[in-house]
């Protein structure tokens, strides 16, 4: 089974990008992830979803300004020109056989 | 309005049982998966169970094996998870989500176990 490892926070001032990290596990690094913001207090929203060629396909009314790529075993969530409504936590999330999930500890955000 | 809404959470003594459900509106509910994903309050995100479009296909993290259930009605487009000998580990906020890249999500609903 795959494991995701994010780190478990990161910041970065308003305006400025920031570039958010899963790995994927040993075994398992060609795998498609998806990306979910979770703003406080809120229920966790789709993002997108990031394939290892660093193809992905967003969300209905995700922002411009929230983009994906991928390099080996890491997958990437790059978000511009942070507002602050971007605070939030980012969790990846990968699947198997169409029933399993794994996901990531999450990468809390905070805009400075 | 394409959605997800859960209800069915509530407070329960340990030991007991809740069932929670999921209905899904403005998209073809038999095309998907449905997976249940739990959070603790302040916690990350932990996968529970999840089902197949037709059924055939069904998932649990091991803590829940053997004492909790999935299971879908399509024709109500809705998806369940029985929950039996509940723990206070198994407190949290329950979602349902959509599909494999889970692309909608619910609102959420709260399940407290506690005497």
């Amino acid at each position: 089974q795959p494991v995701l490892t994010q780190s478990s926070s990161a910041s970065a001032s308003l305006g400025s990008s920031v570039k958010l990290t899963c790995t994927l596990s040993s075994g398992h690094t060609t795998y498609m992830i998806a990306w979910h913001q979770q703003q406080p207090g809120k229920a966790p929203r789709y993002l997108m979803r990031l394939e290892g060629g660093g193809i992905y396909k967003k969300g209905s009314g995700v922002p411009d300004r929230f983009s994906g790529s991928s390099s080996g075993a890491d997958r990437y969530l790059t978000i511009s020109n942070l507002q602050s409504e971007d605070e939030a936590a980012y969790f990846c999330e990968t699947w198997e056989d169409n029933t399993q999930k794994v996901f990531g500890g999450g990468t809390k955000l905070t805009v400075l | 309005e394409v959605q997800l809404v859960e209800s069915g959470g509530g407070l329960v003594q340990p030991g007991r049982s809740l069932t929670l459900s999921c209905t899904g509106s403005g998209f073809r509910f038999d095309d998907y998966a449905i997976h249940w994903v739990r959070q603790v309050p302040g916690k990350g995100l932990e996968w529970v169970s999840g089902i197949s479009w037709n059924s055939r296909s069904i998932a649990y993290v091991d803590s829940v094996k053997g004492r909790f259930s999935i299971s879908r009605d399509n024709a109500k487009n809705s998806a369940y998870l029985q929950m039996n000998s509940l723990r206070p580990e198994d407190t949290a906020f329950y979602y349902c989500a959509k599909g494999d890249a889970s692309d909608l999500w619910g609102q959420g609903t709260l399940v407290t176990v506690s005497s």
